[in-house]
């Protein structure tokens, strides 16, 4: 069955990077997401990667994949306060109907 | 930016009552899902929906869930007689269609069901 784990938390200085780090069951996994959580609020959908790659950059944002591992990694570049979330590695399988799995979700702190 | 939106924010209700959560997905969107998050807990796919019928379900979703497309816009899911271990935050969710950046799901705010 389909899996996802990752640490339930990570604390980080300001200006310094965060890794966050996810692992995978399903091999057949179409698409990695990272999904931001703020307290009380819904699910922000902050970047993707197709599995067919092994890296995607979005400004702050470094997503690492090795599908061999079945690893992902968020990292962050510069981080800061306002990143403090909980942070939710998830996959989407194939097939016509597209459901999510989502990981355990990591709390990032950051301290000022 | 186009956005799924829940109604209400909150939701609270006696154990055994039928509580409906409203979404309205955006608006060229054809796939439509539900998840629930009980507090603490990970996300859990319950349901998704196409062409006015379920496509996928999960084993949580029985037969006390229902879900709708009543008209063009709105997305219901329905609980008939909601329990204590229903309490949890019900997102919405939807995507364009099959194929590459498409499957990319949008998610809600979310409804905050209490069940008491």
């Amino acid at each position: 069955g389909e899996d996802v784990e990752q640490s339930l938390f990570l604390s980080v200085r300001e200006g310094d990077s965060s890794v966050i780090n996810c692992t995978y069951t399903d091999s057949s996994s179409t698409y990695l997401y990272w999904y931001k959580q703020e307290p009380g609020a819904g699910l922000q959908l902050l970047t993707y990667i197709f599995s067919n790659m092994d890296m995607k950059q979005d400004q702050r944002l470094t997503v690492l994949l090795n599908k061999k591992d079945k690893h992902l990694s968020l990292r962050i570049a510069d981080t800061q306060t306002g990143d403090s979330a909980i942070y939710f590695c998830a996959e989407m399988h194939p097939g016509g109907y597209q459901k999510v799995t989502f990981g355990t979700g990591t709390k990032l702190q950051v301290i000022p | 930016e186009p956005e799924v939106t829940q109604t209400p924010s909150h939701q609270v209700t006696q154990m055994g009552q039928e509580v409906i959560l409203r979404c309205v997905p955006i608006s060229n969107h054809l796939y439509f899902y539900w998840y629930r998050q009980i507090l603490g807990q990970k996300v859990e796919f319950l349901v998704s929906f196409y062409n006015n019928e379920i496509s996928e379900k999960s084993e949580i979703f029985d037969d006390q869930f229902s879900v709708e497309r009543p008209d063009g816009s709105n997305f219901t899911l329905k609980i008939r007689s909601t329990k204590l271990e229903d309490s949890a935050m019900y997102f919405c969710a939807s995507s364009e269609g099959s194929g590459g950046s498409k499957n990319i799901q949008y998610f809600g705010a979310g409804t905050r069901l209490s069940v008491l």
